[in-house]
């Protein structure tokens, strides 16, 4: 049962333009991520963002940014996209942080071109 | 370097076969988690195993804790073709707000 909604599927875009993936939850958590998985599968956090709190990986760069209205949404923002940005982008919540299990959406697959 | 590392990176096995992936991690830990992700899906969790536990069970999975070697291990009896998919193992360096993925093992369930 989908908790964790994600749009859009995917995306294809040209290098320099601005996108921006949307993901809500109806799970009532207090806590949501983003994460970005490359093509071996490999997961790498980068944003927390709880009680509106936002916590970043510092190795995210400058081009991206999380925008949130309330605590079921946490939108992502990649301004002047760059190859390297290709990949699935991962939202998740949890109840706290840290051990809690963690409620992840379908993905967004982006391209860029 | 990852903090969380399973292996092996690849398995394939037959239906009905037992199989069992490991996971090494560097930290110390509140509690390790395995995740397992289908294609086109998110990952979702399989088993929490907190530092004071060493074994747990859910359904036809285990999953095994060993803090002095910093080890864990996921077993699955009985596999189906289903169950072909990522196995990541998870864990919180303590204290820490982020849950670390290992790599993840490709596991193949052929019928």
């Amino acid at each position: 049962e989908t908790a964790v909604f994600q749009t859009p599927n995917y995306h294809v875009t040209q290098v320099g333009n601005e996108v921006s993936f949307n993901c809500k939850q109806t799970l009532g958590h207090d806590t949501m991520y983003w994460y970005k998985q490359d093509s071996k599968k490999l997961l790498k956090i980068m944003f927390s963002y709880n009680n509106k709190q936002l916590i970043v990986n510092e190795t995210v760069p400058r081009r991206f940014s999380p925008q949130s209205s309330d605590k079921a949404h946490l939108n992502l923002r990649i301004k002047s996209v760059e190859p390297e940005d290709s990949a699935v982008y991962l939202c998740a919540s949890s109840a706290g942080t840290g051990v809690d299990t963690q409620y992840f959406g379908p993905g967004t697959r982006l391209l860029v071109l | 370097s990852q903090l969380a590392e399973e292996n092996p990176w690849a398995l394939s096995v037959h239906e009905g076969e037992s199989v069992t992936v490991n996971c090494s991690y560097k930290t110390s830990i509140t509690a390790l988690q395995w995740y397992r992700q289908k294609s086109g899906e998110g990952p979702a969790q399989l088993i929490l195993i907190r530092s004071n536990e060493r074994e747990k069970r859910n359904g036809r999975l285990r999953a095994t804790l060993d803090t002095s070697s910093q080890s864990s291990s996921l077993s699955i009896t009985a596999t189906r073709c289903e169950d072909t998919a990522v196995y990541f193992c998870a864990t919180d360096s303590s204290g820490s707000w982020q849950l670390i993925f290992g790599s993840g093992t490709q596991l193949t369930v052929m019928p």
